[in-house]
């Protein structure tokens, strides 16, 4: 299992950015994924959780009606769309595979490298 | 949303000794716990879910138990690459939320 995510990098405040985590070794099609955020020094916090289908999708309120997750599962690809970016969404975004398939609310059992977004002017 | 405090912050022990490491829910999770371990400039590592079941790779060193609102992750035996962070993570409800985190550091 592999997850490799980009897209990370700076951008000012009130600016976008789209990430993507390109998953292999695993039926992509049949699990749900997650983004999972770190502030630099800080403990975990859970972003969002799309469905194997990508018709369901759960967001912490801290990012709600802010970020999108989809993917495409064409590419096994995952992405977050993120607007509005404020100073305190800088972080390292994991991207997570649950663990089971055609299940939410599971376990992580893989975790991508994280890439870093900085938001700052 | 269900709130998860970890205690102690940071756990101060020698190798070879056993660390317990707490974590509490604001309510009841029934056993939808996972434990993770996250080592420096790494991302985190399931160890343990549904409060006992280690993952697959996990050393027997690690274990977990509780059910309800309090549960425990105990490595028996501390080896040098255990002095690491810890976190614990709900499943139960959304929003899903993670502990603070435990610092287990070499005395």
């Amino acid at each position: 299992v592999q997850l490799l995510e980009s897209g990370g990098g700076l951008v000012q405040p009130g600016g976008s950015l789209r990430l993507s985590c390109e998953a292999s070794g695993f039926t992509f099609t049949r699990c749900g994924m997650t983004w999972v955020r770190q502030a630099p020094g800080k403990g975990l916090e859970w972003v969002s959780s799309i469905s194997d289908s990508g018709y369901v999708t759960y967001y912490a309120d801290s990012v709600k009606g802010r970020f999108s997750a989809s993917r495409d599962n064409s590419k096994n690809t995952l992405y977050l769309q993120m607007n509005s970016l404020r100073a305190e969404d800088t972080a390292v975004y994991y991207c997570a595979k649950d663990q089971w398939m055609e299940q939410l609310k599971a376990p992580f059992d893989y975790w991508g490298q994280g890439t870093l977004v900085t938001v700052s002017s | 949303e269900i709130v998860l405090t970890q205690s102690p912050a940071t756990l101060s022990l020698s190798p070879g000794e056993r660390a317990t490491l707490s974590c509490r829910a604001s309510q009841s999770v029934s056993s939808y716990i996972s434990w993770y371990q996250q080592k420096p400039g790494q991302a985190p590592r399931l160890l343990i879910y549904d409060a006992f079941n280690r993952a697959t790779g996990v050393p027997a060193r690690f274990s977990g138990s509780g059910s309800g609102t309090d549960f425990t992750l105990t490595i028996s035996s501390l080896e040098p690459e255990d002095f690491v962070v810890y976190y614990c993570q709900q499943r139960t409800n959304w929003p899903l939320t993670f502990g603070g985190g435990t610092k287990v550091e070499i005395k």
